[in-house]
């Protein structure tokens, strides 16, 4: 059974760097699946931010792609997210997720228990 | 605005039958990647409910299913039980964005 669980300030300033980690237990992240952050402003939908492979390549939302970086810690089997210039819209939970991606299908089959952060002086 | 579209609520009494759509375009749905179905309750993290157009994981009773035509997919749920209350997304692969997408969101009430 893959866990996983976010970890990093519940608060942020506007104007700074949102950084979380995501530690994986009971998998690999050397696996062939995507790692992968999912956010929810509150009240609100789930929006996709971004994956990373094993391999190194990254695919992120464009429409925040210039503030984005995830990566990969193969050493302690985790995975990070940091999103710079962060503003009140970027207040949300935050979930790291395993992508699983197999034909025609890319889904996320397990889910960390989420974080919140909020941007704000 | 969600690139898949869902309506925002349902309801239905305890036994009955209810389905949600989720609608998208040729870059997603139409282009045939597969349509996913997430079920959320309130303060918990999203949990898959079906993958890969009708496989269930590990636990999920065979009350849940899905279909999809064309550009549209649906998730029914039969027999609803109180336990079932809870929001409700769709996802796909877009290959437009290069990305994963998900729908709105839809909001089921067990009468």
């Amino acid at each position: 059974q893959v866990q996983l669980q976010e970890s990093g300030p519940g608060l942020v300033k506007p104007s700074g760097t949102l950084s979380l980690t995501c530690a994986v237990s009971g998998g690999s992240i050397r696996s062939t699946d995507w790692w992968s952050w999912v956010r929810q402003p509150p009240g609100m939908g789930l929006e996709w931010i971004g994956d990373a492979s094993h391999s190194g390549i990254t695919k992120y939302n464009p429409s925040l792609k210039s503030r984005l970086t995830i990566s990969l810690d193969n050493s302690k089997n985790q995975f990070s997210l940091e999103v710079n210039s962060v503003t009140a819209a970027d207040t949300a939970f935050y979930y790291c997720a395993r992508k699983r991606a197999v034909g025609t299908a890319y889904y996320f089959d397990y889910w960390g228990q989420g974080t919140l952060v909020t941007v704000s002086s | 605005q969600s690139v898949l579209t869902q309506p925002p609520s349902v309801s239905g009494a305890p036994g009955q039958r209810v389905t949600i759509s989720c609608t998208g375009s040729g870059s997603n749905i139409g282009a045939d990647y597969d349509v996913h179905w997430y079920q959320q309750i309130p303060g918990t993290a999203p949990k898959l409910l079906i993958y890969g157009k009708t496989n269930r994981p590990s636990g999920v009773p065979d009350r849940f299913s899905a279909s999809n035509s064309g550009t549209s997919a649906s998730l029914a749920i039969a027999g609803l039980q109180a336990e079932d209350e809870a929001d409700y997304y769709c996802q796909s692969y877009d290959n437009i964005l290069s990305g994963s997408v998900f729908g709105g969101g839809t909001k089921l009430t067990v009468l």
